[in-house]
């Protein structure tokens, strides 16, 4: 069961870039790289998903380095919208009970 | 709106009430997953389906848990003789991945929140 640590919580200020970083020491050569974002009272919304290197959408790029142990999500520019939690996992999408959201980073961004 | 949802979305109980939960996936979608969620912790996993099937139950879910997706549309949560430790926001997710990494990419609903009293 991989295990994934995460700073508890984040500040920023708006228009800055944030650069969120995830442990997953014990990763398993099937596991992917998941991050979700949760606002108060609703459900968690998929963000972004990679395997190596560098992935990028609309909202985030994740940044893997070739061990894989850890990554990073990087929010460009955020605004006052983004204050939320952000949830970092990893799984091969097998097993329900691998695949584990933990506290998450509270993400503050103030003005 | 991510097109799943979830009734009722708040439900207050006493202790020792059964109490049943709806959640209507994404149509195409054939994996339904609950969770449970409290105060600041991420969300717990507690079962999944594939279409009809339950293939996979939490170790650590209660007897007292109860899940049902009849013809792989909308699923039923009954939690049966309630606790106040049942106090929670009961999430459900669904995806259509066709394979591995692609169900990591789950849709969720708004969550019911329960109150056990």
């Amino acid at each position: 069961l991989a295990k994934t640590t995460q700073p508890i919580s984040m500040d920023s200020y708006e228009g800055q870039e944030v650069n969120i970083t995830c442990s997953h020491n014990n990763i398993a050569t099937n596991d992917y790289i998941t991050w979700y974002q949760q606002f108060p009272s609703q459900g968690p919304r998929f963000i972004i998903q990679g395997y190596k290197t560098k992935v990028t959408n609309e909202v985030a790029s994740l940044f893997i380095p070739a061990d894989r142990k850890s990554s990073t999500l990087s929010l460009p520019r955020v605004s006052l919208s983004d204050t939320a939690v952000y949830y970092c996992l990893v799984g091969d999408g097998n097993y329900g009970q691998n695949f584990v959201f933990g506290p998450g980073t509270r993400l503050s961004v103030l003005p | 709106d991510t097109g799943v949802s979830q009734d009722p979305r708040h439900k207050i109980t006493k202790r020792g009430q059964n109490v049943t939960f709806r959640c209507d996936p994404i149509s195409e979608h054939n994996r339904l997953y609950w969770y449970r969620q409290t105060l600041g912790q991420g969300p717990e996993f507690l079962t999944y389906f594939q279409n009809e099937a339950q293939l996979e139950k939490s170790r650590l879910l209660s007897d007292r848990f109860s899940a049902e997706r009849p013809k792989g549309s909308f699923s039923t949560l009954e939690i049966q003789r309630t606790e106040q430790g049942d106090s929670a926001m009961y999430l459900c997710a669904s995806t259509k991945g066709l394979a591995g990494s692609s169900y990591n990419e789950q849709f969720f609903g708004p969550g019911t929140r329960l109150t056990v009293l």
